[in-house]
């Protein structure tokens, strides 16, 4: 079966920096884009950022682009997103997500990881 | 970037019911269209993809239809477990944009 589980969430202050996971088994993981998105507490969902399975192309919301990094390790089957100079309106559940896309083009989400709670607050 | 619309923002519905909820874009996003549901503190799940194609194991009772800008996803008789907040997603394009979300709610 197809399991994502992210890690890595916590509290930090404005200006701080954090590395959020997600693990993945149950698939051939370098084959699948795989995205980041954010929920914050009681609003929609809000899409963060997306990397092909061999990292050649990478796509940012403008809301995180300069602040925030996503990568893979396909060796790991691994996602991470490194998320530095932090502001309060990052606080939220940041989720891993397959797409069911190649290359650069996007696609569906078939699968989608629990979550992982990010607060941003002095 | 492309703009997703959803209309009602709630509503409420018996078991039983037949519920539709619309979605509309700012451009064509052709079939490019998926709708997910959402429970509370709970990861999103797939229903429907390409406009009107049902997820693998998705009740039948879900169905999506349209094309280019307006879309409908409809729960042909609402379940007790259908309680919960849907939302559209265009993937034509990035940035990848979701519909302010429909929360259906029992009556």
């Amino acid at each position: 079966d197809v399991q994502l589980v992210e890690s890595g969430g916590g509290l930090v202050k404005p200006g701080g920096s954090l590395r959020v996971s997600c693990a993945a088994s149950g698939f051939t993981f370098s084959t699948f884009t795989m995205n980041w998105f954010r929920q914050a507490p009681g609003k929609g969902l809000e899409w963060v950022s997306s990397l092909s399975g061999t990292s050649r192309y990478i796509y940012y919301a403008d809301s995180v682009r300069g602040r925030f990094t996503i990568s893979r390790d396909n060796a790991k089957n691994s996602l991470y997103l490194q998320m530095n100079s932090l502001r309060a309106e990052d606080t939220g559940l940041y989720f891993c997500a397959r797409d069911r896309g190649t290359g650069n083009a996007p696609s569906h989400l078939d699968y989608w990881g629990q979550g992982t709670l990010v607060t941003v607050s002095s | 970037d492309i703009q997703m619309t959803q209309s009602p923002s709630s509503l409420s519905a018996s078991v039983g019911d037949r519920v539709t909820i619309t979605c509309r874009a700012s451009q064509s996003v052709i079939t490019w269209l998926a709708w997910y549901q959402q429970k509370p503190g709970k990861a999103p799940k797939s229903l429907i993809y390409g406009a009107s194609s049902l997820q693998s194991g998705v009740p039948s009772r879900f169905s999506g239809s349209g094309s280019g800008t307006d879309f409908t996803l409809t729960i042909s008789s609402l379940q007790p477990e259908d309680f919960a907040t849907y939302y559209c997603q265009q993937y034509k394009s990035y940035p990848l944009t979701f519909g302010g979300g429909t929360r259906v709610e029992i009556k």
